[in-house]
């Protein structure tokens, strides 16, 4: 069965610093993984995804994540935020066939000024 | 180019009151989902609907909840009964090709409270 696990509720992060947000999932076949972003009140936007090829994705608004099979992760990272990157960041994973997706609980990032 | 359309934004109602939700797909996508977001948590998956027909609905509670898609206008998610504990938000995606592969684009949400 397919699970996905964001380990970090929030996080808080200063403006201009780095930042990485942890997904972990598990499957028994093969995986399609994806990141969105939902800021207050409104729907999710697709930050990026992975199907194939190269393992480090890059997606809009500066993000990007790796794929990394033998530790079954996907995290997130930017090396600068900014203020407008404030709002809850989820996790998704799709097994090939499949007909949803699976999400995590989201992770809260918060950008300090 | 219009996105995934969502109405009402939000919706009050009773206990015991019947919750209409609708949306309408992005413009050539004939794939539609819903999933139901509760407080503190991610999205659930509840249904996979096709034009005139439901594809998965392994996420549907067995009672009170359905879905439909007809061959002319919005999906409709519908909630009978209403209790508090349906109460969340509702948000629609679709795609136009094979769910596993295809981005889903989603809707802005339903905003559903019980009273």
């Amino acid at each position: 069965a397919q699970s996905v696990t964001q380990l970090d509720s929030q996080v808080p992060v200063f403006e201009e610093a780095p930042v990485e947000l942890r997904c972990n999932y598990s499957s028994s076949v093969s995986v399609y993984l994806f990141w969105y972003v939902q800021y207050p009140n409104q729907g999710l936007q697709l930050l990026l995804k992975y199907l194939s090829g190269s393992t480090l994705v890059k997606g809009i608004n500066g993000f990007e994540a790796e794929f990394n099979k033998s530790q079954t992760s996907f995290h997130l990272r930017k090396p600068s935020v900014h203020i407008s990157d404030t709002a809850e960041y989820f996790c998704a994973v799709t097994e090939t066939g499949a007909n949803n997706l699976f999400f995590g609980t989201g992770t809260r990032l918060t950008v300090i000024p | 180019n219009a996105g995934v359309m969502q109405n009402p934004r939000h919706l009050v109602r009773r206990r015991g009151q019947e919750a209409r939700l609708r949306c309408s797909p992005m413009k050539g996508h004939s794939h539609v989902y819903w999933y139901r977001q509760l407080p503190e948590e991610g999205l659930k998956f509840m249904v996979y609907l096709q034009k005139e027909n439901i594809i998965d609905e392994s996420g549907m509670p067995k009672e009170r909840f359905s879905a439909e898609f007809p061959k002319e206008g919005p999906s409709i998610l519908r909630i009978q009964q209403v209790v508090r504990g349906d109460s969340a938000a509702y948000f629609c995606a679709s795609s136009g090709q094979l769910p596993s592969t295809d981005t889903q684009y989603f809707g802005p949400g339903t905003r559903l409270t019980v009273l």
